[in-house]
């Protein structure tokens, strides 16, 4: 079945050490998203990606950078310069333009620095 | 950009109760989503609407675009159904540009 995996699903790092995420997706979708959650926030957008080497900066993209090489594929470094990198991250792929709408979600990775 | 409201951000029931979770939006869409997620766990997609009414054993989900309001139901409901539920919309446009999300209703069922 198709679908978005990423991995892993709970993480944990040094303070002031780089982290990647992995995301990828199986479903030959054009758009990629990374999210973040705190609590008692909504997600928000981090970056996202249309098409392959091409992505665009979300809401919080400081202290974040991406990737897409591939299609299938759009890992997130949380860098050292993310200030509070402990959270919820949620990865999405989903059709583009205005043909059959199709949106998935990842099942999510929990970071947390220590 | 969108403004997604949620009611209750809370919720406290007894296993059995007929469950109602609200979202209402601000700009017209061309999607909603409602999602789950259980307490340390990940994002489980339950439905997504662009008009109408959608059934899914338990979980009934409707939509009303002119309201630009949504709720989500759960029938005799049962312990493990305690998560947060998630509204989520997508805007006109393709929406490429990711979804707008709400924060939550925290809904705990009580055996």
């Amino acid at each position: 079945d198709g679908g978005i995996t990423q991995s892993p699903k709970y993480l944990f790092r040094k303070e002031g050490q780089n982290v990647t995420l992995s995301c990828e997706q199986n479903l030959n979708h054009d758009a990629m998203y990374w999210y973040r959650q705190d609590p008692g926030q909504g997600l928000r957008l981090i970056y996202y990606s249309q098409i392959v080497n091409d992505f665009q900066k979300g809401d919080i993209a400081e202290g974040y950078s991406v990737s897409r090489e591939k299609k299938e594929s759009f890992p997130l470094t949380v860098t050292s310069a993310q200030k509070n990198p402990t959270a919820f991250y949620l990865c999405a792929s989903s059709t583009t333009g205005t043909g059959n709408y199709g949106y998935t979600f990842g099942s999510g990775t929990r970071l947390t620095v220590v | 950009k969108n403004e997604v409201e949620q009611s209750p951000q809370n919720l406290t029931a007894q296993e059995g109760e007929f469950i109602t979770i609200n979202c209402s939006y601000s700009v017209g869409i061309s999607a909603l989503h409602w999602l789950q997620q259980h307490p340390g766990g990940g994002i489980v997609s339950l439905f997504m609407l662009s008009s109408g009414k959608k059934k899914h054993g338990r979980l009934i989900a409707t939509i009303n675009i002119q309201e630009k309001h949504s709720s989500l139901h759960i029938t005799a409901s049962h312990p493990r159904d305690s998560a947060v539920y998630i509204c989520a919309v997508r805007e006109f446009g393709g929406g490429a540009d990711g979804l707008t999300f709400g924060k939550g209703t925290h809904l705990i069922i009580q055996p």
